[in-house]
């Protein structure tokens, strides 16, 4: 079936660091794929996706691109800041169906 | 536009109590879906309703657990008599139609606690 793997947090970086969250997934033909972001007590909300392999989907300084060789769809920032301390979702969804699948989320934690 | 709406944000129930959770989606959304979240784990599906309509519970658990979306007012998750096991944060998202490439909104969640 289809599945999510993202790596384990929590991630610790000193502000201005570079940031990378790996995602692998597991999934028949071609699912779309979604980071999400959940800033504390807040709701989740949609950061990028990507739809088709080698897309890039970037948003606030964040990218991921879609790798249909190595199934995965790896979360980058180039120079993080205390702000973008957050749970990270990776997430997919298969051309047939409606539902999104999970990851376990990453938690990141930016000290200045 | 306001987004989804849930309600309550939190909510303590003790063991055998019934719990309602609410949600409001997006004007312009007829598509609900309600997420489930334990503790230290992913989202994990549970329900896709239309207006009126159950498309997919294949997610839910089937004793205690249920589901609606009525014409009118907000689409409401019911749990009764909750156990401890319920205790988790409960998301609902809508959107405008069920296609792959469709964003989905989700609201804030509802954090229940079964004392």
């Amino acid at each position: 079936g289809n599945s999510v793997t993202q790596m384990e947090g929590p991630v610790t970086l000193s502000e201005e660091a570079f940031l990378t969250i790996n995602c692998t997934y597991t999934a028949t033909g071609y699912p779309s794929l979604f980071w999400y972001v959940q800033y504390p007590g807040e709701g989740l909300q949609l950061l990028l996706k990507a739809t088709k392999a080698d897309d890039k989907g970037s948003n606030k300084g964040f990218e991921a691109t879609y790798r249909k060789e190595t199934t995965s769809f790896h979360l980058e920032k180039g120079s993080v800041q205390v702000s973008d301390s957050a749970v990270y979702f990776c997430a997919l969804r298969a051309r047939s169906n409606y539902q999104l699948i999970w990851g376990a989320g990453t938690k990141l934690i930016i000290k200045p | 536009n306001a987004g989804v709406m849930q309600n309550p944000r939190h909510l303590v129930r003790r063991r055998g109590q019934e719990a309602r959770l609410r949600c409001s989606p997006m004007k312009g959304h007829s598509h609900v879906y309600w997420y489930r979240q334990l503790p230290e784990e992913g989202l994990k599906f549970m329900v896709y309703l239309q207006k009126e309509n159950i498309i997919d519970e294949s997610g839910m658990p089937k004793e205690r657990f249920s589901a609606e979306f009525p014409k009118e007012g907000p689409s409401i998750l019911r749990i009764q008599q909750v156990v401890r096991g319920d205790s988790a944060a409960y998301f609902c998202a809508s959107s405008p139609d069920q296609g792959s490439n469709t964003e989905a909104f989700f609201g804030q969640g509802t954090r229940l606690t079964v004392v």
